[in-house]
């Protein structure tokens, strides 16, 4: 299984800003996603990071609000762009199993508070 | 109709007992089938994968039913650390896109 390191762990931060959240996989992986997860719900696909090629978004998530990248087959960032207290959520970055191409795993999670 | 549609719980069961929720799915090309755990504040991780012949792995069983297109999960002789939402998960036919349940919510009382 791989190993994700996500960060930052939580923060808090103000109307307007953005923030990016770093995920670090421990082996290479074909497919990295990113999750949102409001509070007492399941988690929501923003978005597909493609390795050297832009991001694919699903509806409702746009490149503006969220940009992604993903310079190599084992590190993707998010940013949160220009956030609203809407945006305060958990934000997971998943990486699938290159050996199974099945199996996703999971970064810790990043639990955004917007003032 | 949500794709991927589970009993939001919350089960509240007694240490010892045996629990069985489902999970319904809507397309029917539907590739490959999981469930996760995730624990309160926690990111989820996999349980176990779940094969058309039925797998178990100790306490756990999964099963799937393409005819009726559900998968299920019983866990027997319940422990107070299988408290936690257990999340039906659903790869579809692309392999591209994979589809999480709402989750149900599992409360073991000692």
């Amino acid at each position: 299984s791989a190993v994700i390191s996500q960060k930052p762990s939580r923060d808090i931060c103000q109307r307007g800003t953005s923030l990016t959240i770093q995920c670090q996989v421990d082996s290479q992986v074909t497919m990295m996603f990113w999750y949102r997860q409001q509070p007492g719900q399941s988690l929501t696909l923003i978005a597909t990071a493609n390795q050297g090629s832009e991001a694919t978004y699903e509806s409702g998530f746009v490149i503006d609000k969220f940009p992604i990248s993903r310079p190599n087959l084992t590190f993707s960032t998010l940013t949160v762009s220009n956030m609203s207290p809407e945006d305060s959520s958990i934000y997971l970055c998943s990486a699938r199993d290159r050996a199974t191409n099945e199996k996703l795993f999971f970064g810790s999670g990043t639990q955004l508070s917007v003032l | 109709r949500k794709e991927v549609e589970q009993d939001p719980g919350p089960f509240n069961v007694p240490e010892g007992a045996t629990v069985a929720f489902n999970c319904t799915y809507s397309n029917s090309a539907s590739q490959s089938f999981f469930w996760y755990r995730q624990d309160c504040r926690k990111e989820p991780k996999l349980l176990m994968s779940v094969y058309s012949s039925g797998n178990e792995d100790g306490r756990f069983t999964a099963q799937l039913n393409r005819a009726s297109q559900y998968i299920s999960l019983l866990i027997r002789d319940s422990k107070l650390s299988d408290s936690a939402t257990y999340l039906c998960v659903v790869r579809d036919s692309s392999a591209s896109k994979i589809i999480f349940g709402s989750g149900t919510r599992l409360s073991i009382r000692p």
